[in-house]
């Protein structure tokens, strides 16, 4: 059973960093390319990252290039998203989601974890 | 940037037929997927490449996509239907998603 749940969300003030964290289980990490997505309060989805199943190309949608990083470790079947620079519209519910690699879509969904950046 | 066009919300009858369009640039060439969300849960895929259906999605849901306008269908509407429904491309090394369709069984 496929499994992916995101941790380390919270509440953090403007200009702050924090890392958010996705354990997965029942498939074979390294096989697979993931991704971050969010959704803000009452809003649509929005894609986030990528990285490549081993790891090696990452991308980036424009509204976090520069300030978030994508990264994964096979040994603890984890993905990670480093957000710098934190601003009040990044508050959402921050998904993770895995892909079969060339398929373009998302087939499995964590249940996500909520950032507030505020004052 | 590529950008998916979906109406703000979509009414259906119970039992009815919804259908919910995506549109954008040639959308015919690329491969779109759809997915459905309740409100406070995470999203779940309900069709991939065009037209396939998970096996965990009842034969309901359908799609096609030609032109300048994916489409999914929703037959026999149940009330366990109403949701928020995103289409979703990939272009160039990013992925696209609609701002999503709240569709209404009345």
């Amino acid at each position: 059973q496929v499994r992916l749940v995101e941790s380390g969300g919270g509440v953090v003030l403007p200009g702050r960093s924090l890392r958010l964290s996705c354990a997965t289980s029942g498939f074979t990490f390294s096989d697979y390319v993931m991704h971050w997505v969010r959704q803000a309060p009452g809003k649509g989805l929005e894609w986030l990252a990528v990285i490549s199943y081993d790891g090696t190309n990452k991308y980036y949608a424009d509204s976090v290039r520069g300030r978030f990083t994508i990264s994964g470790d096979e040994s603890k079947n984890t993905l990670y998203l480093q957000m710098n620079s934190l601003k009040p519209e990044d508050s959402a519910v921050y998904y993770c989601a895995s892909e079969i690699p060339l398929s373009g879509n998302f087939d499995y969904w964590g249940q996500g974890t909520l950032v507030t950046v505020s004052s | 940037s590529y950008e998916l066009t979906q109406p703000l919300s979509v009414s259906v009858a119970l039992g009815q037929t919804a259908r919910i369009p995506c549109g954008g640039n040639n959308i015919g060439t690329k491969s779109v997927h759809w997915y459905q969300q309740k409100p406070g849960q995470a999203p779940v895929l309900v069709i991939y490449k065009d037209t396939n259906r998970p096996s965990w999605i009842p034969e309901r849901f359908s799609a096609s996509n030609s032109g300048n306008t994916a489409t999914l269908t929703i037959s026999r509407a149940q009330a366990g239907d109403e949701a928020d429904y995103y289409c979703q491309v990939w272009d160039s090394n990013t992925y696209v998603f609609g701002a999503g369709t709240k569709v209404t069984v009345l």
